[in-house]
């Protein structure tokens, strides 16, 4: 139980394009999913937090209109990196928080985003 | 938020020695705490969740809560190559989960 999964693995595209990432939960519902990015060698970066059918809560520094975060369902969330740049290329984790533990969040395999 | 600290590593253990991780909290009020493991490239994997003050056993896995102290650990008895990963320690404060950098674990054969 508690999988929660991401599409793309992994994906290329060239600088100045959007690029759009999917979380589900596959066997519980999730009250709240959250985004982080990791670079090499380096801790999780917390971006957002998102509660289903309400607005994401962005951490500190992390631009709201360059990283859409929607939450349509109790199991889908999706992250769109608009515009993307370089610099955005970076390893993507999303975590969903609901499933047989109390506040315990199960990460998805996360998505690798490279921009050339 | 408050600080979550451990140390970075690298943590050598030889094949079946007890592996000690240890991670110390600053945020008084916290109530949950949680140990990760993460394999190179891959995301990170829920090991333990605790808590209660104590210990709580969970196959080779044993995690230890002190929160006079603050201070939360993991043990991993019977250490496998297949263990030598990262081991992210973290607290839940005001509902968002706060890393330590990790400790880096290594078990050679």
């Amino acid at each position: 139980g508690a999988v929660v999964s991401q599409h793309p693995s992994w994906v290329i595209c060239k600088s100045g394009t959007s690029v759009k990432i999917e979380c589900r939960s596959l066997d519980f519902q999730a009250t709240t999913m959250f985004w982080y990015r990791q670079f090499p060698k380096q801790s999780l970066m917390l971006m957002a937090t998102s509660n289903e059918g309400s607005k994401a809560t962005y951490e500190q520094g992390v631009e709201k209109d360059k990283f859409l975060i929607n939450h349509a369902s109790l199991t889908l969330s999706t992250l769109t990196v608009t515009s993307a740049h370089p610099e955005d290329s970076s390893f993507y984790i999303c975590s969903a928080e609901g499933g047989q533990g109390r506040y315990e969040q199960y990460f998805g395999p996360g998505t690798r985003l490279t921009v050339t | 938020q408050k600080e979550v600290e451990q140390n970075s590593g690298p943590l050598s253990v030889p094949e079946g020695a007890i592996a000690s991780l240890n991670c110390t909290y600053s945020d008084r009020v916290s109530q949950s705490f949680f140990w990760y493991r993460q394999y190179s490239g891959k995301s990170p994997e829920l090991i333990m969740s605790i808590y209660s003050n104590g210990d709580k056993e969970d196959g080779r896995f044993t995690a230890q809560l002190n929160k006079a102290s603050q201070y939360v650990s993991l043990l991993i008895r019977d250490s496998q190559p297949s263990d030598s990963a990262t081991y992210l320690c973290a607290d839940m404060q005001g509902g968002k989960l706060i890393f330590g950098q990790g400790t880096e674990l290594s078990v050679k054969p």
